[in-house]
């Protein structure tokens, strides 16, 4: 079973420009997360998806961060413009179907660095 | 607000030991329970689940659940140099919610 695919691995952008990162799930999976995790934090969950609708996305900071399921099956995340802070890994995990027991499954993530 | 507890260590154990990580969560209805290791620069994988009141094993590793005291920890017995990881508490309410991850113990096996 292919894992959770995700792109690029590494990216270096200055602040206020526009990033983008691609998320393609396991196959079959419904459930589509996308996490932040900052150096030495645990992820932190910006938005999840069950098929092509958002679940949650509570703490999604809307003002530039974006989020897309086209066909619910691949994701993408955008942030326009980007800020220092936003410098951390974007974790893209997905999971069979939302009961309690299902795990997440993650992606290698993306390394944002924001200069 | 949902809020996972953990103590970021990290804690030191010789190999061999029975290294000894703790959890606590804030909203009572959590109902499921995970433990992830993260090595550094890698992705969070899975150890194991747990979602019952008690004791559940799987090879090194036992995980503990107390609802009533809305703790959980997670054992892992003959500790080894390539246990030396960050250990992700997460948590999650039924049905269509979210996993809650608390921010992690390192945990360092010296040999």
């Amino acid at each position: 079973e292919a894992g959770v695919a995700q792109s690029p691995r590494y990216k270096i952008i200055e602040k206020r420009q526009s990033v983008a990162f691609w998320c393609n799930p396991i196959s079959g999976h419904a459930t589509l997360y996308w996490y932040q995790q900052i150096l030495g934090q645990g992820p932190k969950l910006l938005i999840q998806f069950q098929n092509n609708g958002v679940v949650d996305d509570s703490q999604l900071p809307k003002d530039r961060f974006s989020a897309e399921r086209l066909k619910g099956v691949d994701s993408t995340l955008k942030i326009q413009p980007a800020k220092l802070e936003d410098s951390a890994v974007y974790l893209c995990a997905s999971s069979s179907r939302d009961s309690q027991t299902s795990p997440l499954h993650f992606g290698n993530g993306t390394r944002l660095t924001v200069t | 607000q949902k809020e996972v507890e953990q103590n970021s260590g990290p804690l030191s154990v010789p190999e061999g030991a029975i290294a000894s990580l703790n959890c606590t969560y804030s909203d009572r209805g959590s109902q499921s329970f995970f433990w992830y290791r993260q090595y550094s620069g890698k992705s969070p994988e899975l150890i194991m689940f747990i979602y019952s009141n008690g004791d559940k094993e799987d090879g090194r590793f036992t995980a503990q659940l107390n609802k009533a005291s809305q703790y959980v920890s997670l054992l892992i017995r003959d500790s080894q140099p390539s246990d030396s990881a960050t250990y992700l508490c997460a948590v999650r309410l039924g049905g269509y919610s979210t996993l809650t991850f608390g921010k992690g113990t390192m945990l360092l096996v010296s040999p």
